[in-house]
């Protein structure tokens, strides 16, 4: 299994700043994954990295606002910039099991409160 | 396109009781369903999974059962612990590109009370 740990683990921010978050894994991914989870609610997909190219973003969610870098195939970082109390959420990186694997593991978040 | 329908929560049971969590999904072709937890304050777990029709995950005393006729995957556990306090997700895998992407319901947060 994968060991993923994020940083920072917690953090609050004034409206306007950016935050970027940190991914280390303890082998070589091809895949990053970043999922935002807001208060309540179930996890959506932000972007898929993929180390040596751009990340592709989902539906409603910009590069301006959430850029994303991959520089190797252990690390990732997500900034979310301008803020506002509405990117309060918990963020998640994952990365998948295998290659051809479905099952993703999971860090422990990033849980971002925007004042 | 592809999604997962979940069981609206909250779920409040007693020790010992049976639980049932209901998921059924939506997709082109033949996923592969997990189920993940969260306990209180921590990142995403993966609890069971299967990959192919009539399969059946289990882990820790839960269970599901690939339903390809009835597109279900529900959770069960015959006898539920305290311990077992979390919210429950259930999710689909798909291809997006070169991705293998997860789908995730919206999950339903289970109280057990002793």
């Amino acid at each position: 299994s994968a060991v993923i740990s994020q940083k920072p683990s917690r953090d609050i921010c004034q409206r306007g700043t950016s935050l970027t978050i940190q991914c280390q894994v303890d082998s070589q991914v091809t895949m990053m994954f970043w999922y935002r989870q807001q208060p309540g609610q179930s996890l959506t997909l932000i972007a898929t990295a993929n180390q040596g190219s751009e990340a592709t973003y989902e539906s409603g969610f910009v590069i301006d606002k959430f850029p994303i870098s991959r520089p190797n195939l252990t690390f990732s970082t997500l900034t979310v910039s301008n803020m506002s109390p509405e990117d309060s959420s918990i963020y998640l990186c994952s990365v998948n099991r295998g290659q051809n694997s479905y099952e993703q593991y999971f860090g422990p978040g990033t849980r971002l409160t925007v004042t | 396109g592809d999604s997962v329908t979940q069981m609206e929560g909250p779920v409040t049971l007693s020790e010992e009781a049976f639980l049932t969590i209901n998921c059924t999904y939506t997709a082109t072709g033949y996923p592969s369903l997990f189920w993940y937890v969260q306990y209180p304050g921590e990142g995403l777990q993966l609890l069971l999974k299967a990959t192919k029709a009539d399969d059946k995950g289990s882990n820790k005393g839960f269970e599901a059962t690939y339903r390809k006729e009835t597109t279900s995957f529900h959770l069960e556990k015959g006898s539920v612990q305290v311990s077992d306090s979390a919210v429950y997700f259930c999710a689909l895998g798909l291809s997006s590109g070169s991705a293998r992407q997860l789908t995730f319901g919206s999950g339903t947060q289970l109280t057990v009370l002793p």
